[in-house]
C-alpha cells in the first residue's frame, strides 16, 4: 500500500523559506521510472506542479519557479524536501506530494501553507 | 509551456444522466493525458492515464477518448458521489501542466 504525507510549517512569514517533507511507504525511490513531485493549489483555483525528482536524482522545475525551488532525496529515510525560497502571500496553497510516473496515482493529504506577516 | 483547455468551467447535470467534459492542449501531448476528480477539502484522485486506461478501482463509468490535442472524458451515468471538480493533466512535456478544471453540479 502506497501512502505519502506532506510536513512542514502551516503559517510561513514573507520573504522567509518554506521547508516540506514528503514521507512515503509502499514504494521505493530508487526503483526505475518512479518519480516524486510537488503540486500546489491556491483556496479556489487550480493545480500546479512545482518540482519532481526521479529515482536517478534526475531534477525538474516549474520554470517560473526554478529560481526560488529546490528538490532533494533521502531514499534511505523515504523522503523528499522541497525549499521554496522568499515566499510572498501569493504562495498561499495547499502543496501536495504525489508519486508520480508521469501521472500522479497517489498523492498525500496535502498541507495547508499561510503566508502572512 | 502547453497550455491546457479544460469547457466548460461549469457542467450541471442532472443524476443518471451522461457526462462529456472537454479538455484541449495548445500542442499534441500524444496520449500522455490524465483526467483527476477532486472533492472539497481532498486530495486529487487518478481516474484515468494515457488518455483512455482507467485506474485501479475506478468504475466503469467513467471513460477516457482521445490524442493530440483533443479529449474528452465522458461519465456515463452520474451517481451522487461523482459532483466533484475534474481536472486534466499532460505529461508529455515538463512542465506538465492542469486544466483549470471543470465544476460537476447537481442540476
Amino acid at each position: 500500500q502506497i501512502t505519502l504525507k506532506e510536513s512542514g510549517p502551516t503559517l510561513v512569514k514573507p520573504t522567509q523559506t518554506l521547508t516540506l517533507t514528503c514521507t512515503f511507504s509502499g514504494f521505493s525511490l530508487s526503483t526505475s521510472g518512479v518519480g516524486v513531485g510537488w503540486i500546489r493549489q491556491p483556496p479556489g483555483k487550480a493545480l500546479e506542479w512545482l518540482a519532481l525528482i526521479y529515482w536517478d536524482d534526475d531534477k525538474r522545475y516549474s520554470p517560473s519557479l526554478k529560481s526560488r525551488l529546490t528538490i532533494t532525496k533521502d531514499t534511505s529515510k523515504n523522503q523528499v524536501v522541497l525549499t521554496m525560497t522568499n515566499m510572498d502571500p501569493v504562495d498561499t496553497a495547499t502543496y501536495y506530494c504525489a508519486h508520480s510516473t508521469g501521472y500522479s496515482d497517489y498523492w498525500g493529504q496535502g498541507t495547508l501553507v499561510t503566508v502572512s506577516s | 509551456e502547453i497550455v491546457m483547455t479544460q469547457s466548460p468551467a461549469t457542467l450541471s447535470v442532472s443524476p443518471g444522466e451522461r457526462a462529456t467534459l472537454s479538455c484541449r492542449a495548445s500542442q499534441s501531448v500524444s496520449s500522455n493525458l490524465a483526467w483527476y476528480q477532486q472533492k472539497p477539502g481532498q486530495a486529487p484522485r487518478l481516474l484515468i492515464y494515457g488518455a483512455s486506461t482507467r485506474a485501479t478501482g475506478i468504475p466503469a463509468r467513467f471513460s477516457g477518448s482521445g490524442s493530440g490535442t483533443e479529449f474528452t472524458l465522458t461519465i456515463s451515468s452520474l451517481q451522487s458521489e461523482d459532483f466533484a471538480v475534474y481536472y486534466c493533466q499532460q505529461y508529455n512535456n515538463w512542465p506538465s501542466t492542469f486544466g483549470q478544471g471543470t465544476k460537476v453540479e447537481i442540476k
